[in-house]
């Protein structure tokens, strides 16, 4: 089946800092990404969505400004968490979508803890 | 808007017992319904994925059925394993994108 790769699976930065994630598909092109987060003990809360070439959209009450989503290439998304602080700390998981298939193909997540 | 919900938050369940874990959404207006298994610290592992016309998928251990009238999806594990312990989560797609439930913690004990 199709694989989602992210890097790093794990961070652990200072607050104030800006922190990177990657989200690869690695055997289809994936014209559409999904960045989710989840809390200890919560849901996958959808954060944005993004298409290939376009800016991504943002789901109500996730700031723009603070989580910067680039999906420049059809393999390659990056979620980019600016001025990190503690409440950021959770569980971002990306997946992937090719064309109009309906199935989303899952990366294995980044557990981010900001200090 | 979309509201899914899953009961039990939890159940433990001693090995090779069958069980049934339950998934209930709020708009019938679905594509399709999955589950997913999450293991401790990891990302997801799709399981099963059910088209809004199709009654049932089958795979292995697993049966999860969908019910689409009445907004119900269940997910039947049969001889329950130790190496079944993890967290299922459905997900339903609609008109909006995947929306989960909290998700089922399951521990099954040698």
């Amino acid at each position: 089946g199709a694989v989602v790769s992210q890097h790093p699976s794990r961070v652990i930065c200072k607050s104030g800092t800006s922190v990177k994630i990657e989200c690869r598909s690695l055997d289809f092109q994936a014209t559409t990404m999904f960045w989710y987060r989840q809390f200890p003990k919560q849901s996958l809360m959808l954060m944005a969505t993004s298409n290939e070439g376009s800016k991504a959209t943002y789901e109500q009450g996730v700031e723009k400004d603070k989580f910067l989503i680039n999906h420049a290439s059809l393999t390659l998304s990056t979620l980019t968490v600016t001025s990190a602080h503690p409440e950021d700390s959770s569980f971002y998981i990306c997946s992937a979508r090719e064309g109009m298939e309906e199935t989303q193909y899952f990366g294995p997540g980044t557990r981010l803890l900001v200090l | 808007k979309q509201e899914v919900t899953q009961i039990p938050a939890a159940l433990s369940v001693p090995e090779g017992e069958n069980l049934v874990l339950n998934c209930s959404f709020t708009d019938s207006a679905i594509y399709n319904l999955q589950w997913f298994r999450q293991d401790p610290g990891k990302g997801l592992t799709s399981l099963l994925l059910i088209q809004s016309s199709q009654r049932e998928q089958t795979s292995g251990r697993l049966n999860a059925s969908l019910d689409k009238s009445s907004g119900r999806s269940t997910l039947y594990i049969a001889a329950s394993q130790p190496g079944d312990s993890a967290t299922y989560l459905c997900a339903v797609a609609g008109n909006t994108p995947l929306v989960f439930g909290k998700g089922t913690r399951l521990s099954v004990i040698a």
